[in-house]
């Protein structure tokens, strides 16, 4: 159990327009999902936070109007780049806890890769 | 601040021996403890978690980690590596607000 799905796995697109990920938890409602974006041979950095049904909460630096998170469901949560140029290019995980309480394990999408041309 | 440090960037080991990849952490308490496999273009893989009690953490694929508390360590061992474990490791640390450190690049040697 606890599986994240991400659609779609990679995307490529041309300079200014806007591509839409989607994170899924298949086999458990989600109460917080998480965006994070990888660059080559980097770690993850924290993107946003967001809450079913609330606003996304984003880390500092991170272009809200730019990067538009949607949770409109327990199981789907949605990360639009808008405008992408090719600084967008990244690997973009998400990941999903299930319970709530003290900690709440975060279970991890398989990515999505983004190319902006 | 927050964070967590992996000194290795990168790691070159023969198969069959052992393996330690180091992770350090600086938090105000304890916070919670993971490591995560990655294999290329591909999303993070939960080896193994420590959230309190036994200071040794078994692991799946035969990993294991020791927590420490007075060096604010916790290191992930593995007796016998092999071909397979060629990857990139993360330590990460606290719980929804989660920090990574940079990564250890695993090279196994035929």
């Amino acid at each position: 159990g606890a599986v994240v799905s991400q659609h779609p796995s990679w995307v490529i697109c041309k300079s200014g327009t806007s591509v839409k990920i989607e994170c899924r938890s298949l086999d458990f409602q989600a109460t917080t999902m998480f965006w994070y974006r990888q660059f080559p041979k980097q770690s993850l950095m924290l993107m946003a936070t967001s809450n079913e049904g609330s606003k996304a909460t984003y880390e500092q630096g991170v272009e809200k109007d730019k990067f538009l998170i949607n949770h409109a469901s327990l199981t789907l949560s949605t990360l639009t780049v808008t405008s992408a140029h090719p600084e967008d290019s990244s690997f973009y995980i998400c990941s999903a806890t299930r319970a709530a309480g003290t900690y709440n394990e975060q279970f991890f999408g398989p990515g999505t890769r983004l190319t902006v041309l | 601040a927050q964070s967590v440090t992996q000194p290795d960037i990168h790691i070159t080991v023969s198969e069959g021996a052992s393996l330690e990849l180091r992770c350090n952490y600086s938090y105000g308490a304890t916070p919670y403890l993971f490591w995560y496999v990655q294999s290329p273009g591909q999303g993070l893989q939960l080896l193994l978690k420590y959230f309190s009690g036994d200071t040794l953490v078994q692991g799946i694929k035969g990993f294991e980690a020791e927590f420490k508390r007075s060096q604010s360590s916790f290191n992930l061992r593995k007796p016998s590596v092999h071909w397979s474990d060629a990857a990139e490791y993360f330590c990460a640390a606290g719980g929804n607000d989660m920090r990574f450190g940079a990564g250890t690049r695993l090279t196994v040697k035929p």
